[in-house]
């Protein structure tokens, strides 16, 4: 079975400063790892993922977040955050040949002015 | 194109009854999943189907069942509601469904409240 842990429920932040999003996970098997962000009343959008190859992935708009196989770890970062970047955050995992998402509980990043 | 479409939006139920949710996947879509997101936590895995069979099941109790149609629509069923069903109900559709090659696009949910 797998487990994500998102370490930080709320992240405040002010406009164009550096955010990072925590995340953890745990399985007993190889896994794909992916963040999700959520706007207000819409469903889960994909961001970025991980499958193989560099350990470190990034978004069009600016996100990267790193694979750390021996940390377990898939933290998002953003050195400069935008007011529209306001959003949760959920980090997610599948096993490479399973079916299903796995979710951590969601970050709420708040961005103020 | 369009995305996944959830139907409806928002719905209000009383404890005991049974509720049907819908889901149409993005064009050319053949698999569906359906999970269920309480406030303030993620979501979690309900179902997932493929050509019409069910591929996948979370932990969810009997009162939870779905279908997959011809057409690869979907229905998700929840039967004798109970007021923890109160939740958004997210169906994702992808072209197939195994493992994170193959990206899950999901749908804006529907908003189940049970009173």
């Amino acid at each position: 079975a797998q487990s994500v842990t998102q370490l930080d429920s709320q992240v405040p932040v002010f406009e164009e400063a550096p955010v990072e999003l925590r995340c953890n996970y745990s399985s007993s098997v190889s896994v794909y790892l992916f963040w999700y962000v959520q706007y207000p009343n819409q469903g889960l959008q994909l961001l970025l993922k991980y499958l193989s190859g560099s350990t470190l992935v990034e978004s069009i708009n600016g996100f990267e977040a790193e694979f750390n196989k021996s940390q377990t770890s898939f933290h998002l970062r953003k050195p400069s955050v935008h007011i529209s970047d306001t959003a949760e955050y959920f980090c997610a995992v599948t096993p490479v040949d399973g079916n299903k998402l796995v979710f951590g509980a969601g970050t709420i990043l708040r961005v103020k002015s | 194109d369009a995305g996944v479409t959830q139907s409806p939006t928002h719905l209000i139920k009383t404890r005991g009854q049974h509720v049907t949710l819908r889901c149409s996947p993005i064009s050319g879509h053949k698999s569906v999943s359906w999970y269920q997101q309480v406030l303030g936590q993620g979501p979690q895995f309900i179902f997932q189907y493929y050509e019409k069979e069910e591929r996948g099941r979370g932990n969810f109790p009997d009162r939870f069942s779905a279908r997959q149609f011809p057409n690869y629509s979907s229905e998700l069923n929840v039967n004798a509601l109970l007021l923890g069903d109160s939740a958004l109900y997210l169906c994702a559709s992808s072209l197939f469904p195994t493992g994170g090659s193959y990206e899950q696009y999901f749908g804006p949910g529907t908003r189940l409240t049970v009173t």
